[in-house]
């Protein structure tokens, strides 16, 4: 079965700095998607980056930016510029690709990042 | 234009009643699912449809029971309610090959 581990329960960064959240996985799939969701204090599960396990490059999204090392299974989370609305969980997930629009996400346990002014 | 919506947002209810939430999503997504998020925060898929046909069904009590009238509509009934069952329950939707998108979800308090 297929797990996802987030080993930083809790994360602090200071504004306008960088902070990198971690994430590994196991699958012995090869065709699989990963993604990083925010769920700030408003319970809204924000999709922030995803990332399709056949692509060698990097996803960027504006500030966030993911480190895929497809052979060791890690999916790490940069965010540059910290800012005080990055402040959240953030979740890491998984879904293996089914060819189709099908497919659960599997969830890691989150990271709580505080961001201090 | 709200892309997935979930009613109600909250719902507090006593020990063995019935409820019911409803989801709808307007983004034309072939599947829908439901996610229940207990007290520590961890996100656990209950059920999957796609095109209106159960594909997935965790292990979850069968006093849940996902209903879907159409392609755009994913209801969750809940006979008999535990105060296990309280939760943060939310509702999502993908596309082909695509992300899943969520709902703002429902807080059950069940007392």
């Amino acid at each position: 079965a297929q797990t996802v581990t987030q080993s930083q329960p809790e994360m602090s960064v200071q504004e306008a700095e960088t902070v990198t959240l971690s994430c590994t996985y196991d699958t012995s799939e090869s065709d699989y998607y990963l993604f990083w969701y925010k769920q700030p204090p408003s319970r809204q599960m924000i999709l922030v980056i995803r990332q399709e396990a056949y692509k060698q490059q990097n996803a960027t999204e504006n500030r966030f930016s993911v480190n895929f090392q497809k052979a060791a299974k890690s999916f790490s989370l940069k965010i540059s510029d910290s800012q005080l609305g990055d402040a959240a969980m953030y979740f890491c997930a998984y879904r293996k690709d089914y060819g189709g629009s099908q497919g659960n996400l599997i969830f890691g346990k989150g990271t709580k990042l505080s961001v201090k002014p | 234009d709200t892309a997935v919506s979930q009613t109600p947002k909250y719902l507090v209810t006593q020990m063995g009643n019935d409820k019911s939430i409803k989801c709808e999503q307007n983004l034309g997504h072939d599947t829908m699912y439901w996610y229940k998020q207990d007290s520590k925060k961890f996100l656990k898929i209950m059920f999957s449809y796609n095109n209106k046909e159960l594909i997935i069904n965790e292990t979850v009590p069968n006093r849940f029971s996902p209903k879907s009238p159409d392609k755009a509509h994913l209801n969750l009934h809940i006979n008999s309610l535990e105060l296990g069952d309280s939760a943060v329950y939310f509702c999502a939707s993908s596309a082909l090959r695509g992300a899943q998108y969520f709902g703002p979800g429902t807080r059950l308090t069940v007392l």
